[in-house]
């Protein structure tokens, strides 16, 4: 157990509609991370927070929003879902914002778009 | 254009048979290189950082290694339960790029 949890664990949902991914980073860690996992692309980095802040962004798309709140937990906003936004969605937490490759993965968000 | 490759993308091993699996990657200002493992249904699990060329980390039967282009992960006498997809992930300033991974078969 990472000591990072997330919920829902599973999410079924249609196209058009829009789904809120929730994490709670490990105790004492500023920085979260969100990640798309499908089957043929891996891992991709969507955005990274530290400490409220927007840190870093990656490959997210503009129908995609997140944010962390002053309790540092995060949550991951997906709208006008596509049957190609099915994939698995991890959070990860770091203790820092720099250097921060030791990233604690949570167990991750099934959303399937149907 | 950063991108990071891994191959094999799978490995089947007899068990107590070592092997390597290999990261090789191009990056604009290298930050960092890091191995995960992730098994079916789960997060990634961290190995180890590395930070500079010629650096090397180990950890019970796994022993990485960094290059200027790529790393290695050296498996030393692997055991089924070292069965599992290894990531390879690169930071570069501010952005974070993973390899589709190596999937890890170890046979009794």
């Amino acid at each position: 157990d990472s000591g990072v949890t997330q919920t829902p664990k599973h999410l079924i949902t249609a196209t058009g509609q829009r789904v809120t991914l929730r994490c709670s980073p490990r105790s004492g860690d500023l920085s979260v991370y969100w990640y798309q996992q499908s089957l043929d692309q891996g891992l991709q980095f969507l955005i990274q927070y530290y400490n409220g802040e927007e840190r870093a962004k990656g490959n997210i798309l503009e129908r995609f929003s997140a944010q962390q709140f002053p309790d540092l937990h995060s949550e991951l906003n997906l709208s006008s879902l596509e049957l190609g936004d099915s994939a698995l969605y991890f959070c990860a937490s770091s203790p820092t914002g720099l250097r921060s490759g030791e990233q604690f993965f949570g167990p991750g968000t099934r959303l399937t778009v149907l | 254009e950063d991108q990071v490759t891994q191959s094999p993308e799978a490995l089947r091993l007899q068990e107590g048979e070592s092997s390597s699996l290999n990261c090789s990657y191009t990056v604009s200002g290298l930050r960092g290189l890091f191995w995960y493992r992730q098994d079916p249904g789960k997060g990634p699990e961290f190995l180890f950082t590395l930070y500079s060329a010629g650096e090397e980390k180990e950890k019970e039967r796994l022993k990485a290694t960094l290059t200027k282009k790529e790393s290695f992960l050296h498996i030393t006498a692997p055991k089924p339960e070292d069965s599992a997809t290894y990531l390879c992930a690169v930071q570069a300033v501010d952005q974070f790029y993973f390899g589709t991974g190596t999937s890890l078969t170890v046979i009794p």
